[in-house]
This record gives structure tokens, sequence and C-alpha cells, in this order.
């Protein structure tokens, strides 16, 4: 049974560029939820996409946004990149009926320089 | 690997010792809480929950309290092993509006240092 998958594992990407990153959830599972983790802190809520949707979002600007599949795989997209931006990006897979234990990936690694 | 949490508050322990890392929530109606183990390299892995409810919950060598008055959570490692060396981090569960969308709000971690 496959796990949550991320890809790619490391990125290095210039101010004003812009960024994809991909994830796979653990099998059986429909929601995946993003999150940004600064060094030195807790991963942060980005936002939830359930049936393809956006279904919540946290304190993220619009630069921000994402995808999910029909697969149930997700992408995130920054657009016009910050150095501030740099961070482990992870992503978390759940299912939305009832079980609340979301499963995080090993998330990419994203240096702005 | 990549170093998590270079500035987090650190708790060291000789192994075999027992160990207590403590959390403190903010929101009252968070009704689901969750620690998590996260190595360097690696994300967030699932120690063990406690729902509101609870006050206690025990698995395999740990143990979760939570003190819903105080608002406080704690997690013990009975006989802490070279290997529960990581950043430890509590998340309280949000809802997301109605239904059963919710999102993990985090601590800010504490690094557990395990001396022989």
């Amino acid at each position: 049974d496959a796990g949550v998958t991320q890809s790619p594992t490391h990125l290095i990407k210039t101010r004003g560029q812009q960024v994809t990153l991909r994830c796979s959830p653990k099998s059986g599972h429909d929601t995946v939820s993003w999150y940004q983790q600064a060094l030195g802190q807790g991963p942060q809520f980005i936002f939830q996409y359930y049936e393809e949707e956006e279904r919540q979002r946290g304190n993220f600007p619009d630069r921000f946004s994402g995808h999910q599949f029909p697969n149930y795989s997700s992408e995130l997209n920054v657009n016009a990149l910050l150095l501030g931006d740099s961070a482990l990006y992870l992503c978390a897979s759940s299912l939305d009926r009832g079980v609340y234990e979301q499963y995080f990936g090993p998330g990419t690694r994203l240096t702005v320089t | 690997g990549e170093s998590v949490g270079l500035h987090l508050p650190t708790l060291s322990v000789q192994e075999g010792d027992n160990s207590i890392i403590n959390c403190a929530y903010s929101n009252s109606a968070s009704d689901y809480f969750i620690w998590y183990k996260q190595e360097s390299g690696k994300g967030p892995q699932f120690i063990i929950d406690i729902r509101s409810n609870m006050d206690k919950r025990q698995g395999q060598r740990v143990t979760v309290l939570l003190n819903k008055t105080v608002k406080h959570l704690s997690l013990q490692i009975a006989a802490t092993q070279p290997g529960d060396s990581a950043v430890y981090f509590c998340a309280e569960k949000i809802p997301l509006g109605a239904g059963t969308a919710s999102k993990l709000t985090f601590g800010t971690g504490t690094r557990l240092q395990v001396t022989l």
C-alpha cells in the first residue's frame, strides 16, 4: 500500500519564477491538504482539496493555487516566487468520511534565490 | 538530511529514561489532537491521537494526556531510545465549516535529543 508521495524532492528557483509541486495521496484517500513548513516552525495550512475543488484556504495569498485531479492527486502552484516562499512543502492525505488522521508525504524542499 | 527546527526548544534525555513533551493549544472548540514525530528530511509521522472526550490515551511506549481546563497536552515516551530523537509537534484539528472537512494547526515543536 503506497503512502503519500511528492515530487520533486528538492527544487531551486529564482525570485519571480513559478513552480509546480505534485502529490499523490495514500491509496484510498480522497482529500489532499497542503502545508508550508518554514525552517524551525510547525507546518502551516495552505489549502485543502476534495472532489477536485478547493474546500478551504489558510492565510496565504492568491499566488498560491492548486488543483486536484479525478484520481485524487494534486498540484500546488506558486507564482511570482519570493525569497520568503523558501520552505518545505508538505502534502497530507486523508479520507473525508470521518477518519481524522492525515498522512504526510516526505515534502518538497523549495529554495528561492 | 535536511535539518528541521534549528531554533526549537530542546529536551535532552538519557537513553532508557522517560521523556515528557508539553504543548499548549489555543482553540477551545478543538475536538481532536494528534502528536507527530518529524525526523530530519522527512514529513511528520503520526504517533498517537486523542479525542477531547478523553483525558488519557496509551499506545506502545507512548501516552498522551489532555487537560482541557488549561488547554494543555503532553506526550510521554517510556524508556526513550536513540531512534526517538526527532522534532515532536502537537496538532489540533480545526473544523472547516460544516461537514467533516478539517485542517490541522500545529504547535511550535520540541526537539528531543537522546543521549547514550
